[in-house]
């Protein structure tokens, strides 16, 4: 069976320190991989997704960058986080084509003081 | 702009009761649509998808789909406390990207 891990859970960190998330499916070859963030009470909002290592596609283009090393691997990172970058963010990895939803990771709560 | 529409709630339904959740779609010509709960603090799970016109029924939930005036629903029957959190819904428009836009989603109370 698939399984996507997501960490940390949690993260407090200052203003304009470095920010590195990290997300890994277990169970899949080639998947589509994303990362979304919620603002609280908010919808949620896509940032990044990758059809394949090394292509990112890039929602959102803000302080914040992807990466995907390898197959089944997604990379989140910044490299001076704002206050404004506080929320949920969640990776999600789907099967390619059409009809298929996510399966999201369980998390990370970040939240920048 | 695609859109992706729902009401915030909370939509507060007894125990045992029928809950209606419902989502209308700007973007005609839409393929997939997909019902997520999300409880508090926690990340959205798939619950149901839903592809043609009609319903689909999985246990206590019934998804219902009319493309033609746009707007898909979700009915969950003999509701319980446990099925209390946000119900997010989510459309993939057509072309080739197939990213779902997504619905703010509607906030579920089922009280005993």
């Amino acid at each position: 069976s698939q399984t996507i891990h997501q960490w940390p859970a949690t993260l407090v960190q200052p203003v304009g320190s470095p920010l590195s998330l990290e997300c890994t499916v277990e169970g899949t070859s080639n998947p589509n991989l994303y990362w979304y963030r919620q603002a609280a009470g908010r919808g949620l909002q896509l940032l990044f997704y990758s059809v394949g290592i090394g292509q990112i596609s890039s929602e959102v283009p803000q302080n914040l960058s992807a990466s995907r090393p390898q197959d089944r691997q997604f990379i989140l990172s910044s490299k001076k986080l704002l206050l404004s970058d506080s929320g949920f963010y969640l990776c999600a990895w789907s099967r390619q084509g059409l009809n298929y939803g996510y399966t999201f990771g369980s998390g990370t709560r970040l939240t920048v003081v | 702009q695609k859109e992706v529409e729902q009401n915030s709630g909370p939509l507060s339904v007894p125990e045992g009761a029928i809950a209606s959740l419902n989502c209308t779609y700007s973007d005609r010509g839409s393929q997939s649509f997909f019902w997520y709960r999300q409880y508090s603090g926690k990340s959205p799970e798939l619950i149901m998808s839903i592809y043609s016109n009609g319903d689909k029924e999985d246990g206590r939930f019934t998804a219902q789909l009319n493309k033609a005036s746009q707007y898909v629903s979700l009915l969950i029957r003999d509701s319980q406390p446990s099925d209390s959190a946000t119900y997010l819904c989510a459309v993939t428009p057509p072309g080739g990207s197939y990213i779902p836009t997504f619905g703010r989603g509607t906030s579920l109370i089922v009280h005993p």
